[in-house]
C-alpha cells in the first residue's frame, strides 16, 4: 500500500501474555519510529530505527519492551508479560532518508485485561 | 534535548470563530516544526511544517502557523473554524541528535471542541 500499515488494528490480551505489534513502513523509507499514545499523555517516543545504524532505544519504558526491524523494512514491537498500564495506542511512523516529515499509521489499540 | 509544550489541554470554540493553538519549543538551534491533527479513531495527519524561510506557513484545511524565534513559538491559527475541525492537535519538533539520529518530539496535544 501507499501508506504506513499497522496490524492488528485492535488487540485485547490478558495480563501477563506477550504481544507482537507489526508495522509496515512506506516502501523506501529508511527511518521508522514507534510511539505510544495514552490518554492525555500525547505521543511518547519509544524507539527509532535509521537504516543500518543501531536503533535509539532510549524511550522504551522497561525491559519488557523490545523492537526489531528486519531487512530495513517491517518492524515488530514486542511487549512481554503485559501489564494493564501497557494499554494504549501504539503508533508507527516512517520517514524517507532525506525527509523531515514522518508519516503515521493508523495505530494498534492495545487493551490489557 | 528538545521539548515541546502545548499549554492548552482543551479548547472550545464556536463554529465560525477564529482559532489559535499555542506551541512552545525548546531547542538550541532552529528546529523543524510541525503541526499534526488526529481525528477520532484516526492516525496523525500533517497539517503544515516549517523548515526555514518565510516564518508564516500555510497548510491544509485553511490552517496557518507562524514561527517566532524570539518567543520560541509556533502557534497554529485558523480564521474561521468548521465543525469538522474538531480533533486533537499535536505540535512537534524535529531535530538532529547524535550521529544520524533525527528525533521527533511531540507535545501532549490540544483537544479542540467546536460548538455549533
Amino acid at each position: 500500500g501507499a501508506g504506513v500499515s499497522q496490524s492488528p488494528s485492535n488487540k485485547v490480551t490478558e495480563k501477563g501474555k506477550d504481544v507482537e505489534l507489526r508495522c509496515d513502513p512506506i516502501s523506501g523509507h529508511t527511518a521508522l519510529y514507534w510511539y505510544r499514545q495514552s490518554l492525555g499523555q500525547g505521543l511518547e517516543f519509544l524507539i527509532y530505527f535509521q537504516g543500518n545504524s543501531a536503533p535509539d532505544k532510549s524511550g522504551l519504558p522497561s525491559d519488557r519492551f523490545s523492537a526489531e526491524r528486519t531487512g530495513g523494512s517491517v518492524s515488530t514491537l514486542t511487549i512481554q508479560r503485559t501489564q494493564q498500564e501497557d494499554s494504549a495506542v501504539y503508533l508507527c511512523a516512517s520517514r524517507p532518508v532525506q525527509g523531515t516529515e514522518a508519516f503515521f499509521g493508523q495505530g494498534t489499540r492495545l487493551t490489557v485485561v | 534535548a528538545q521539548s515541546v509544550t502545548q499549554p492548552d489541554i482543551h479548547i472550545t470554540v464556536s463554529e465560525g470563530a477564529s482559532l489559535e493553538l499555542r506551541c512552545n519549543y525548546s531547542y538550541g538551534a532552529t528546529p523543524y516544526l510541525f503541526w499534526y491533527v488526529q481525528s477520532p479513531g484516526q492516525g496523525l495527519q500533517l497539517l503544515l511544517k516549517y523548515f526555514s524561510g518565510d516564518t508564516l506557513v500555510q497548510g491544509i484545511k485553511g490552517f496557518e502557523a507562524e514561527f517566532k524565534r524570539s518567543q520560541s513559538s509556533f502557534n497554529l491559527r485558523k480564521p474561521s473554524v468548521h465543525w469538522s475541525d474538531a480533533a486533537e492537535y499535536f505540535c512537534a519538533v524535529g531535530a538532529l541528535g547524535g550521529g544520524s539520529n533525527y528525533k521527533l518530539t511531540f507535545g501532549k496535544g490540544t483537544l479542540l471542541t467546536v460548538n455549533p
